[in-house]
């Protein structure tokens, strides 16, 4: 596709619940970012992958959270028992290069609302 | 402990003049900023970088100004047009790194 594509675009999930968010990029490029947006802040970073190799996790914020990106391409990130303070839109972004700033192409973010 | 800091949540402007948003950073190990413009439901879209060798970088109507000895950058979109009503989010880096940091965002109202 043209853009990065993220789905679902909202989530609604029990506490307690395990939850994947799913990330689309655009095709071809190697570097792919989530970021989480709490409500009221700008993005924060959690974790990058150069293909399917997973270099930077310093943003995960507890061990419940996990991404994968197996085949170099789409990307799940994954949250277990869901927390509320787990609340927020997280953003998946790619790009051709690392440090390609000007490339660097958001989605439109998954809602996780945890009730 | 926020390393890049937007302190005005919003800004009002009349169409035709001049917004200028705001940024301040702590980490003097960034080294290139970068402003993106975020409209509902979107992601985040590139805007305008600069580069600490610079202090000024212009594309159109966006300019942006870096003061590296006090670690404070600024938007300036002259002349504001409607269509510039949107969140606004500086960002930081240390070039060839992976992760951006950001500010919380600046919600601008362009006003007719």
């Amino acid at each position: 596709g043209a853009g990065v594509s993220q789905s679902p675009r909202y989530k609604v999930a029990k506490r307690g619940q395990d939850v994947a968010l799913r990330c689309d990029p655009i095709s071809g490029h190697v570097s792919l970012f989530w970021y989480q947006q709490a409500l009221g802040q700008g993005p924060e970073f959690l974790t990058y992958f150069q293909n399917e190799a997973q270099l930077d996790k310093s943003g995960l914020p507890s061990d419940r959270f996990f991404a994968e990106r197996p085949e170099g391409s789409v990307s799940t990130l994954k949250i277990q028992r869901t927390q509320q303070e787990d609340s927020a839109v997280y953003l998946c972004a790619s790009s051709s290069h690392p440090s390609d700033y000007y490339g660097y192409t958001f989605g439109s973010g998954t809602r996780l609302t945890v009730v | 402990d926020q390393q890049v800091k937007q302190n005005s949540p919003s800004l009002s402007v009349q169409e035709g003049r001049i917004s200028i948003l705001n940024c301040d950073y702590t980490n003097s190990m960034f080294d290139y900023f970068l402003w993106y413009k975020k409209y509902p439901a979107e992601g985040p879209t590139f805007l305008i970088s600069i580069s600490s060798i610079k202090d000024k970088n212009e594309d159109g109507r966006f300019t942006v100004f870096l003061n590296k000895s006090a670690k404070h950058l600024s938007l300036h979109i002259v002349p504001s047009q409607p269509g510039d009503s949107a969140v606004y989010f500086c960002a930081a880096t240390i070039q060839g790194a992976q992760k951006l940091v950001f500010g919380q965002g600046t919600r601008l109202t362009i006003n007719p």
